[in-house]
């Protein structure tokens, strides 16, 4: 059970353009899922926490202009990178928790390998 | 807010062996410590966790200790093989589903010679 799912696994794009990443909870309802960064060879770094129905929040340091997050049902979080540069190129993760799930672990979707030439 | 600190940042053993890696975290009000194994190309994936409230867990080749004083947590597995190698990172939060965030440590990166 607790499957996180995320599309697509890999994306290239063109400078300039928008690129939207989906993450899924499976088989659970979630109120609650976060976003991950990670750069070749290093840790993972949260840039926001969304939550259904409301804005999410974003860490500091990251552009909530720039990383669109829609929470828009219970079983569905998107990650809309908008107006991509290299720079934004890395491997993009979501997790999800379920909903009133009290000391649940947190699953991880498989990642989204972004690529900006 | 918490820091995470994980040794070694590679570590590489002979099949059969057992590998340690360990971690301090910051926060004394943490209280749930998750490992995760993350294999090339792929998100992490939840092998074992502990709660402040034991010392220590295991789950067949894997094992968990935790010190709460001292701050630190230590993940141990046994009889290790190829199958093994991938990144581990280790995390620690304070909070309940729903509401916590993971702090993550860097990373060790365990080679599994066969």
């Amino acid at each position: 059970g607790a499957v996180v799912s995320q599309h697509p696994s890999r994306v290239i794009c063109k400078s300039g353009t928008s690129v939207k990443i989906e993450c899924r909870s499976l088989d659970f309802q979630a109120t609650t899922m976060f976003w991950y960064r990670q750069f070749p060879k290093q840790s993972l770094m949260l840039m926001a926490t969304s939550n259904e129905g409301s804005k999410a929040t974003y860490e500091q340091g990251v552009e909530k202009d720039k990383f669109l997050i829609n929470h828009a049902s219970l079983t569905l979080s998107t990650l809309t990178v908008t107006s991509a540069h290299p720079e934004d190129s890395s491997f993009y993760i979501c997790s999800a928790i379920p909903t009133g799930a009290y000391n649940s672990p947190l699953h991880f979707g498989n990642g989204t390998r972004l690529t900006v030439t | 807010g918490e820091n995470v600190e994980q040794h070694p940042s590679t570590l590489s053993v002979q099949e059969g062996d057992s590998a340690v890696i360990k971690c301090t975290y910051s926060d004394s009000a943490s209280n749930y410590f998750p490992w995760y194994k993350q294999e090339l190309g792929k998100g992490p994936q939840l092998i074992i966790d502990i709660r402040s409230n034991v010392g220590e867990k295991k789950d067949q080749r894997i094992a968990v200790t935790l010190n709460k004083t001292a701050k630190h947590f230590s993940l141990h597995i046994t009889e290790t093989q190829p199958e093994d190698s991938a990144v581990y990172f280790c995390a620690a939060t304070f909070g309940r589903a729903g509401s916590y965030q993971l702090t993550f440590g860097k990373g060790t990166k365990l080679s599994v010679i066969p």
